[in-house]
């Protein structure tokens, strides 16, 4: 079956600086992948769609400047957490779509992020 | 827009038992998917089963199967003879096929518990 992964499984990160996480398909081409976010106890919140080659469409009250999201190859994307503050603490969850199975998404593992 | 409802924020069963969430969502589309993934302590999203809108019959996979009554816009889950692997948040989503630009739209959760 399809696989998603995502690296890092977990980070620990100051406040201030940047963090950046990536989400690949293993054994497909991923013509658009997403991103969520989760907070404890509740459900997957969409922050954005990237697909390949262009520029990512983000969420309403998603702020693009801190969440750079990059799609520069049909099996990586990768979102980056700049100027990270406590409250981005969160659940980062990928997932990505085969073109040959687009009724299907492919969920990562998911990044817990700390912001210290 | 589309939206998911899932009246049941937790749920308990015993083990062996049979166990039916509810979810109900809100579309004008005609053609789309229904799904309900299962979230275990891990947070790996894991696709329990899919519905696709056109088909009439109830899709089963082992000991899941759907109540899928489009009329009423409804979408239920029932695991039957219940195990302890089960417990988990299961999310109900809906999905438009073959937009890459609209994603699955997620339910709030229901939290199952299966007891021993």
């Amino acid at each position: 079956g399809a696989v998603v992964s995502q690296h890092p499984s977990w980070v620990i990160c100051k406040s201030g600086t940047s963090v950046k996480i990536e989400c690949r398909s293993l054994d497909f081409q991923a013509t658009t992948m997403f991103w969520y976010r989760q907070f404890p106890k509740q459900s997957l919140m969409l922050m954005a769609t990237s697909n390949e080659g262009s520029k990512a469409t983000y969420e309403q009250g998603v702020e693009k400047d801190k969440f750079l999201i990059n799609h520069a190859s049909l099996t990586l994307s990768t979102l980056t957490v700049t100027s990270a503050h406590p409250e981005d603490s969160s659940f980062y969850i990928c997932s990505a779509r085969d073109p040959k199975a687009p009724y299907e998404q492919y969920f990562g593992p998911g990044t817990r992020l700390t912001v210290t | 827009a589309q939206t998911v409802t899932q009246s049941q924020p937790e749920m308990s069963v015993q083990e062996a038992e049979t166990v039916t969430l509810s979810c109900t969502y809100d579309t004008s589309e005609n053609n789309y998917y229904l799904f309900w993934y299962k979230q275990p302590p891990s947070r790996q999203m894991i696709l329990v089963i899919r519905q696709e809108a056109y088909k009439q019959q109830n899709a089963t996979e082992n000991r899941f199967s759907v109540n899928f009554q489009k009329a009423a816009k409804s979408f239920s889950l029932k695991i039957s003879d219940s195990q302890l692997g089960d417990t988990a948040m299961y999310f109900c989503a809906f999905m438009i096929p073959y937009n890459y630009g609209q994603n699955f739209v997620f339910g709030p959760g229901t939290r199952l518990s299966v007891l021993p």
